[in-house]
């Protein structure tokens, strides 16, 4: 159980585009979900955390204009990369847990965002 | 706010033996839970173990054990009888205040 898929694994994007990933949580509702960002050969870093039906909360130095979620039902995230730039090439992960004050967080696989 | 630190980047284990990665954290919270997980290859993160702060006792699984030092805030975890599909990126977490902060992590190589 506590399966989290994300699509797409892979996207190459020209700069200027939008890009959106999903987030999906297969056999379990999430009540929250969160999206981290990480660098190659770098550690997970917080972007944002969303709770179903509200609007994300997100971390220090990242710009909501340009990093959209919206989480929309229990089983569903979404992270929007708009206008995106080479600087935005990274490795973007998602991961749900479910219920308040639940501790332990199940990750997606991840998806590599190259920006030309 | 919240640190985790991991002062090994790399470490390596002979195949059958035990390895031990070190962790440090600092917070003035008293309720929190740390974790381990690991990322292979595939760069999907894989939950090693999970210690709850307010437990004296050491998490274990399996292979998998933890050394939980709460006044020194210290966390480290011990792999015994290494495999090769252990090798990957440990990363330490503490999770409070609903949020995971990760260590910068520790490359494991097993030698065969």
């Amino acid at each position: 159980g506590a399966v989290v898929s994300q699509h797409p694994s892979r996207v190459i994007c020209k700069s200027g585009t939008s890009v959106k990933i999903e987030c999906r949580s297969l056999d379990f509702q999430a009540t929250t979900m969160f999206w981290y960002r990480q660098f190659p050969k770098q550690s997970l870093m917080l972007m944002a955390t969303s709770n179903e039906g509200s609007k994300a909360t997100y971390e220090q130095g990242v710009e909501k204009d340009k990093f959209l979620i919206n989480h929309a039902s229990l089983t569903l995230s979404t992270l929007t990369v708009t206008s995106a730039h080479p600087e935005d090439s990274s490795f973007y992960i998602c991961s749900a847990h479910w219920g308040v004050g639940t501790d332990t967080q199940y990750f997606g696989p991840g998806t590599r965002l190259t920006v030309l | 706010a919240q640190t985790v630190t991991q002062s090994q980047p790399e470490m390596s284990v002979q195949e059958a033996e035990t390895v031990t990665l070190s962790c440090t954290y600092d917070t003035s919270e008293s309720d929190y839970y740390l974790f381990w997980y690991k990322q292979p290859p595939s760069r999907q993160m894989i939950l090693v173990i999970r210690q709850e702060a307010y437990k004296q006792q050491n998490a274990t699984e399996n292979r998998f054990s933890v050394n939980f030092q709460k006044a020194a805030k210290s966390f480290s975890l011990k792999i015994s009888d290494s495999q090769l599909g252990d090798a990957a990126m440990y990363f330490c977490a503490w999770f409070g205040n609903e949020k995971l902060t990760f260590g910068t992590g520790t490359r494991l190589t097993i030698i065969p």
